[in-house]
């Protein structure tokens, strides 16, 4: 089993939609949590951090942490084709030596006019 | 802005060739890292290296080595190079907040 799930999609939403993007882990140990995204052809930029449970609120988009359930969560509303991208959850222990990243595998997102 | 910055976007090399990518970034940061990314695995870590002539295993160091002997450098080397080591290599750099880690555009490698 792998320390982080996450489902490759690929997701196709219309404009506007609302979006719920998520991944489980196994590992009770991470605390950070992340949410990268991806353009085609481009290397990974960082949308959300998140530190421990909560929730944190940036424009459009909202990251949702769990650490009871071991399920993180990000949402984007009123999403646009400009959010087309593959979106990557990432975590790490406290502690961690030297900010090693564990990463899913990914979501395809795609928004249609 | 944080910039990190890789050698080649596309590379073409030929089973048993010795492959150099590498990868620089400009704000100083002590920690490095090396990924390949392939679709539905996601990113896997290769090497990382915490300072200079400095380096450790990530979790896929098999037929891979890296150098660092600058800061601000990060080589990664695949002695011969073979067609399972095709892939797109993603490299990045973390300064002391160490969890936020920013990733240079990577290299498509295919390896004939």
């Amino acid at each position: 089993q792998k320390e982080v799930e996450q489902d490759p999609g690929p997701l196709s939403v219309p404009e506007g939609a609302i979006v719920s993007l998520n991944c489980t882990y196994s590992n009770s140990a991470f605390q950070y949590f992340m949410w990268y995204r991806q353009y085609s052809r481009k290397g990974p930029e960082l949308l959300m951090y998140t530190y421990s449970s909560g929730n944190k609120e940036d424009g459009r988009f909202t990251a949702q942490v769990d650490k009871s359930s071991k399920y993180i969560s990000l949402f984007i509303r009123d999403s646009q084709p400009s959010d087309s991208a593959t979106y990557l959850c990432a975590m790490s222990a406290s502690g961690t030596s030297y900010g090693k990243l564990t990463f899913g595998q990914g979501t395809i997102l795609t928004v249609h006019p | 802005d944080v910039k990190v910055t890789q050698s080649s976007r596309y590379l073409v090399k030929r089973t048993g060739e010795k492959v150099f990518l590498e990868c620089v970034q400009d704000m100083d940061h002590e920690n490095m890292f090396w990924y390949r990314q392939d679709p539905g695995l996601g990113l896997r870590l290769i090497y990382f290296s915490y300072d200079v002539k400095m380096k450790e295993k990530g979790d896929i160091p098999e037929g891979y080595s890296v150098s660092r002997e600058k800061k601000e450098r990060f080589s990664l080397i695949l002695e011969s190079a073979s067609t399972n080591q095709t892939s797109m290599y993603l490299c990045a750099s973390s300064g002391a907040d160490q969890e936020t880690q920013y990733f240079g555009p990577g290299t498509r490698l295919l390896v004939l």
